[in-house]
């Protein structure tokens, strides 16, 4: 079967950095995607990796190995607004995209 | 639009009842997905369209649950006979080319609560 794992819920500081890790077993891979889920609103993109190694936008940077079938998401210089749920998405071989429970943030001051 | 619509925003419906949900895709966007999401828990994927045909339907949890899109643009989905169990948000997505590796954008949902 198809399997994503990601930690159900990490606690951090403001100010700090977080590292929320997801492995995968899929059949084949063709890319990941990490998503951002505020509390009642709908998931928006924050990135896409395929190839292996470090991918950074701003405070946030997603890295990527396949050989692992490893991936995390890092989130520096925490805000209190980074307080959500991140999920974690595979593109299969048949590019179906098979997604994470999610792992849930809370940022305390 | 600029983004993905969905309506209605909430919608509270006795037991039994039909119910019919809308999005309106990105324009342009070929692929368009429905999902479904209890209450702190993951994305349930129920269906995928391309354009306006169906190549995946395998999340649809029982017969009672349809979906179709028109013109290759909006789609809804239709819940028949509600059951308590149906209670959830409804999330639409759409990317510009399905089974690719571009990113679904997602609608802000239809929040579904059967009494």
């Amino acid at each position: 079967g198809q399997n994503i794992d990601q930690p159900t819920e990490m606690t951090a500081t403001e100010g700090a950095i977080v590292q929320i890790n997801c492995t995968y077993q899929t059949s084949g891979f063709n890319g990941l995607f990490w998503y951002q889920q505020h509390a009642g609103e709908a998931p928006t993109f924050l990135s896409y990796n395929v190839l292996d190694g470090l991918e950074e936008k701003g405070r946030f940077s997603s890295f990527l190995s396949r050989s692992k079938g490893y991936s995390y998401l890092l989130l520096k210089e925490l805000q209190m607004k980074d307080s959500a749920s991140y999920l974690c998405a595979v593109i299969d071989s048949n590019y179906q995209l098979i997604w994470g429970a999610g792992t849930k943030l809370i940022i305390k001051p | 639009g600029a983004g993905v619509s969905q309506s209605p925003s909430n919608k509270v419906t006795e037991k039994g009842k039909d119910v019919e949900l809308r999005c309106d895709p990105i324009s342009g966007h070929t692929a368009l997905y429905w999902y479904r999401q209890s209450l702190g828990q993951g994305l349930e994927f129920l269906i995928y369209f391309q354009g306006n045909s169906a190549p995946d339907k395998s999340g649809l949890p029982s017969d009672r649950f349809s979906a179709e899109r028109t013109g290759g643009s909006v789609s809804t989905l239709t819940i028949q006979r509600t059951q308590q169990e149906d209670s959830a948000v409804y999330l639409c997505a759409s990317s510009l080319a399905g089974k690719s590796n571009q990113p679904q954008h997602f609608g802000d949902g239809t929040r579904l609560s059967i009494l």
